[in-house]
């Protein structure tokens, strides 16, 4: 079973719409929880981290579910520029992060 | 945003090269990384450098041999590489090795081997 799994997508959405998505992670002991994003050709750009109690960043929210091991991003009102792959990391012990494959978001006018 | 510098940014060398890729961080970070990140696959870890002192080979072959002369600067040597080899490889920052750390990537260098 891969670490970090993630529906590849592509989530094809109208702009202003909302779109989620989920990830799973296979170990229990995980400690920190992030979303990075990576435009096409890219560097991957840390996102937002991920509390226990859920966070929101202005039109993004994440979530994280312990019991069921996933983590999930929302994106509210999807803009253009929105559109990314968006790569779940989740920390397994001090430095070590475990990258997702990523979920591709594509945002049409 | 300039807080992590790799050159070159693309490189095309046959199987026989030797070349280098370098990363320096601009950020005051203790910590760096080496990734490989290949079409469609998650990113990799290969190495990690904190204090200039190498903390991780994740299995990595020797034709990839890593260089940190200060916690600024780290480099991949690069020798005899297979086609397989050819990927994105991002070099990354952290203030530290700590919990939760974000990690703060570089643009990358493309390598293709011919």
């Amino acid at each position: 079973r891969k670490e970090v799994e993630q529906d590849p997508g592509p989530f094809n959405v109208p702009e202003g719409a909302t779109v989620a998505f989920n990830c799973t992670y296979s170990n229990s002991a995980s400690q920190s929880f992030f979303w990075y994003r990576q435009d096409c050709r890219k560097e991957p750009k840390l996102l937002m981290s991920v509390y226990s109690s859920g966070n929101e960043d202005g039109r993004f929210t994440a979530q994280l579910n312990r019991a069921s091991q996933y983590i999930s991003l929302l994106i509210r009102d999807s803009k253009l520029s929105d559109s990314a792959t968006y790569l779940c990391v989740v920390n397994l012990n001090d430095y070590k992060l475990s990258f997702g494959a990523g979920t591709t978001v594509t945002v049409r006018a | 945003e300039t807080g992590v510098t790799q050159t070159p940014r693309h490189l095309v060398m046959g199987m026989t090269n030797k070349k280098s890729l370098k990363c320096e961080q601009h950020l005051g970070h203790n910590a760096m990384y080496w990734y490989k990140q290949s079409a469609k696959k998650p990113l990799e870890l290969m190495f990690v450098y904190n204090f200039k002192e190498q903390t991780e080979n994740n299995s990595v072959p020797s034709r990839f041999s890593p260089e940190c002369p200060n916690s600024s600067h780290l480099f991949l040597h690069l020798h005899t590489l297979q086609p397989e080899d050819s990927a994105l490889y991002l070099c990354a920052s952290s203030q530290d090795l700590g919990p939760a750390q974000p990690q703060h990537f570089g643009d990358g260098t493309r390598l293709s081997i011919l």
